[in-house]
């Protein structure tokens, strides 16, 4: 199974904020990676596909990079409703593994 | 709009079975596939499987291979997931996702909590 590690597993932000989100995979995925949202109680909600591709109606606030191995899920400008958890998937192989999740958090 | 509408918690003892279900609406149900998605309390979301909407052809992982069957009703635009021989490692919410492209999972349910308990 292809292994998924987020860091950091938590991080304190300011409102107006720019945050940088890493995720590696244990071997290449190509650019077969996903970003989620998750906030407390409810379902992940799809930010980014492919990588670097925005789902449709999610705010240009939210960007990703990467291939290969690493990847990073950058969020400008930071609100209130930001803070959540993410994660980021692969679907490059079965099974589709998840990282465990980086929990972001208002300073 | 696209909408996974999923059923209720569930509350199951140690050796049974529980069944899922995942209504879609707002899309071509025979033209995506429907993944299962879990997550355990405070625990990364682990990937189940999934069930093409029209030719009904499934992929299980192979940790719950032989545990867990996807079925999916056409004429009414659903898809279920049966999990049996439940034990507490089973306690998880239980999530439904659209497929539009190769395992992008897009739109999700809402969610149902099987709680597994003595």
């Amino acid at each position: 199974d292809i292994q998924m590690t987020q860091s950091p597993s938590s991080l304190s932000a300011l409102v107006g904020d720019r945050v940088t989100i890493t995720c590696r995979a244990s071997q290449g995925i190509g650019n077969s990676l996903a970003w989620f949202q998750q906030k407390p109680g409810k379902a992940p909600k799809s930010l980014i596909y492919a990588a670097s591709s925005l789902q449709s109606g999610v705010p240009s606030k939210f960007s990703g990079s990467g291939s290969g191995t690493d990847f990073t899920l950058t969020i400008s400008s930071l609100q209130p409703e930001d803070f959540a958890s993410y994660y980021c998937q692969q679907y490059k192989s079965y099974p589709y593994t998840f990282g465990q999740g980086t929990k972001l958090e208002i300073k | 709009q696209v909408q996974l509408v999923q059923s209720g918690a569930e509350v199951k003892k140690p050796g049974a079975s529980v069944m899922v279900s995942c209504k879609a609406s707002g899309y071509g149900f025979t033209s995506h596939a429907i993944h299962w998605v879990r997550q355990a309390p405070g625990q990364r979301p682990e990937w189940m499987g999934w069930i093409d909407g029209g030719k009904g052809n499934t992929l299980y992982s192979q940790k719950l291979q032989g545990r867990v069957t996807f079925v999916r009703d056409t004429s009414a635009t659903t898809a279920y997931m049966e999990l049996t021989s439940l034990t507490s490692e089973d306690t998880a919410v239980y999530y439904c996702a659209r497929d539009p492209r190769s395992g992008v999972l897009d739109y999700w349910g809402q969610g149902s909590l099987v709680t597994v308990s003595s």
